[in-house]
């Protein structure tokens, strides 16, 4: 089936540890992205690329890298976990941003740090 | 950032009632979508709108957007269990801005 997808789906690590969140795409969109989402603060850009080769922050870019390998694939990475990153994190692709065809999002990844 | 606020935070309804959340802001935007959220689940997108004033419907789920492109909303007629989760508007400028969502009850 077409869409997004993110691996792991969950992950628990210690504090320090590194990690790297996974997303692929087979619908050949432009633009990749990876939101964090925290009860009462809705989603939250971290990382986006609007295409293959580009990368730019986020709200809250802060703990993370990210590697737009290919077209499909688009990498969260996390240098040092710390407690304050547990969360669900959704990777999500789309068209063109704002062309009316609205984001595309992959199941999540739902992440504790201890 | 663009600052899209979204009320009420929470919602608890009767099976059967209507119910409405509201999207607000403060400068004019070009666009807002709407997202559904299940329970557990990941957003799944519903709808754009782009024009002033305008209306979209989906079955139970009518869309709009305000004159002055600065607020819109989506109202659901008579709510079923199904219509559960939180419901998420949100706009594009050179990122997308998210408000922090509707969480909707439906009590049977």
């Amino acid at each position: 089936n077409a869409g997004v997808t993110q691996t792991p789906k969950f992950q628990v690590l210690k504090t320090g540890q590194s990690m790297t969140l996974q997303c692929a795409q087979d619908m050949n969109h432009n633009s990749m992205y990876w939101y964090r989402q925290d009860p009462g603060m809705g989603l939250r850009l971290i990382y986006y690329s609007a295409s293959e080769g580009t990368t730019d922050k986020g709200e809250v870019p802060n703990g993370y890298n990210v590697s737009r390998l290919n077209k499909r694939e688009f990498s969260l990475r996390l240098e040092s976990a710390a407690p304050s990153q547990t969360s669900v994190y959704f990777c999500a692709s789309s068209a063109s941003p704002g062309t009316g065809y609205g984001y595309t999002f992959g199941s999540g990844t739902r992440l504790t740090v201890v | 950032g663009q600052q899209v606020m979204q009320i009420p935070q929470y919602q608890h309804v009767q099976e059967g009632e209507d119910f409405t959340t509201y999207c607000n802001s403060s400068t004019t935007l070009s666009n807002i979508q709407w997202y559904k959220q299940r329970p557990g689940g990941h957003p799944v997108f519903l709808i754009q709108l782009v024009k002033s004033g305008e209306v979209k419907k989906q079955k139970r789920l009518t869309f709009q957007f305000g004159e002055a492109k600065k607020n819109s909303s989506l109202h659901i007629t008579a709510t079923q269990t199904t219509d559960v989760g939180t419901y998420f508007c949100g706009t594009f400028t050179n990122q997308f801005y998210f408000g922090t969502g509707t969480s909707l009850t439906v009590i049977p």
